[in-house]
């Protein structure tokens, strides 16, 4: 059991451009999640992946915003168009079938 | 919608005290979660609470899943340096499992 993980750590991008993360969640974890923390408040609950289904969006993923779990293992989260706003922690979680998370260590992605 | 309110929102102890923080709601939950956040890093699960009145220990820290199931506590005991960082409770929303944060307690230690 190697963790989550999260490439890149961080990332510096000027408006409008577009940003990738990425996501490895634990190896036998069927569920993973994506969320956003901003400075003084805890994480907030983008989308969620069972297996390489999308099942659920929370309305602060904009449309230039989308997620992908093509394979059901590493997940890809991408920003299109980035604008200043947008600059955050991006975390990724995962589990199997309980409610315990187990996060990565984020991405933190500042908009320029 | 669902809420959770830390408190106190930051502390400042010296070290070996004993330290506590809350988290309370409006509403029901069937488990409470404990995480630590270190800067720059994601938050790493200290303990996982599943039943009302359940107390439970990971070495220095001791936490409690409320019997009214709309709050939890948790305690650190004779509190070190590398205690220091930010401290949340979560519990799960309304959405398929996805967990909702309180704001957190940020944690200083004085040596």
């Amino acid at each position: 059991d190697t963790g989550v993980s999260q490439n890149p750590r961080h990332k510096i991008t000027k408006r409008g451009q577009n940003v990738t993360f990425r996501c490895d969640p634990i190896s036998e974890h069927n569920r993973l999640y994506w969320y956003r923390q901003t400075l003084g408040q805890g994480p907030e609950f983008l989308t969620y992946f069972q297996n390489e289904a999308q099942l659920e969006k929370s309305r602060l993923l904009s449309d230039r915003f989308s997620a992908e779990r093509p394979k059901g293992s590493f997940s890809t989260l991408e920003i299109q168009r980035t604008e200043q706003g947008d600059s955050a922690m991006y975390l990724c979680a995962s589990t199997s079938s309980t409610d315990t998370q187990y996060f990565g260590p984020g991405t933190r992605l500042t908009v320029l | 919608g669902q809420q959770l309110n830390q408190s106190p929102q930051s502390m400042f102890i010296q070290e070996g005290e004993d330290v506590s923080m809350n988290c309370t709601s409006s509403s029901i939950f069937n488990t409470w979660l404990w995480y630590k956040q270190d800067p720059g890093e994601g938050p790493v699960l200290l303990i996982a609470l599943y039943k009302a009145g359940e107390l439970t220990s990971n070495g220095r820290l001791t936490a409690q899943f409320g019997i009214t199931r709309k709050d939890s506590f948790l305690n650190i005991s004779a509190s070190i340096p590398s205690d220091v960082g930010i401290y949340f409770c979560a519990a799960p929303g309304r959405s398929q499992g996805n967990l909702i944060f309180g704001k957190g307690t940020k944690l200083s230690v004085k040596p």
